[in-house]
């Protein structure tokens, strides 16, 4: 199994520019989320799915749209990407939200805007 | 508001000891807490849950113990290993929709 995987794993963007990133996983996990983390500031959580079809606003949402078509995919979009979204991007799926689980994350993105 | 501290300053210690990392939360009333690890250029790894009726959690070499009246969980790695060098991060479940909120984690260097 794979697991959580994200791509791209580096991406460099012009201010105004629009990009998706792509999360996959294998593990048949109803919840997916993303996250992005700075320098000092921890994971935040920028939206979150609880299943094929429906998406739900994070801490901090806006700048970001999300799909989830395909219950194994979840996809993270900016339309027009700013300097202040420099910063490293985490998915992460857990199997169904009920109850405490563990977050199963992906390697990152780091992303730069220019 | 809601707030997560953990150790603000990294962390060095000696191979061999016995390394504590603290993880204090205010505004929170968690049902339960994580350690999550976490390398350079890499996602965040789970390691230890623990729930609010419990007072410790073994591991290992792992040890969580979680306060709720100290709102306060300490995470103990015995016998470190330069192995152990990684920035760890404590969540805590923030009681809406399962969501983790995450500190901005520790940084733990063990020097050989």
């Amino acid at each position: 199994n794979a697991g959580v995987t994200q791509t791209p794993k580096f991406r460099v963007l012009k201010t105004g520019q629009s990009m998706t990133l792509l999360c996959a996983q294998d593990m048949n996990h109803e919840y997916m989320y993303w996250y992005r983390q700075d320098p000092g500031m921890g994971l935040r959580l920028i939206h979150y799915s609880v299943g094929e079809g429906t998406t739900a606003k994070g801490e901090v949402p806006d700048g970001y749209n999300v799909s989830r078509l395909k219950k194994q995919n979840f996809l993270l979009g900016l339309e027009s990407a700013a300097p202040s979204q420099t910063s490293v991007y985490f998915c992460a799926s857990s199997p169904n939200g009920q109850g405490p689980e563990k977050l199963f994350f992906g390697s990152g993105t780091q992303l730069s805007v220019l | 508001s809601q707030k997560i501290e953990q150790n603000s300053e990294a962390l060095n210690i000696q191979e061999g000891k016995t390394a504590t990392l603290t993880c204090n939360y205010t505004n929170y009333s968690p049902a339960y807490l994580q350690w999550y690890r976490q390398d350079p250029g890499r996602g965040p790894v789970f390691l230890l849950l623990i729930r609010e009726n419990e007072k410790e959690k073994r591991k290992e070499r792992l040890k969580v113990t979680f306060d709720t009246t100290l709102k306060q969980s300490l995470f103990h790695i015995t016998a470190s290993q330069p192995a152990d060098s990684a920035t760890y991060l404590c969540a805590l479940e923030n009681g809406s929709a399962r969501q983790l909120t995450f500190g901005s984690g520790t940084q733990l260097t063990v020097l050989p």
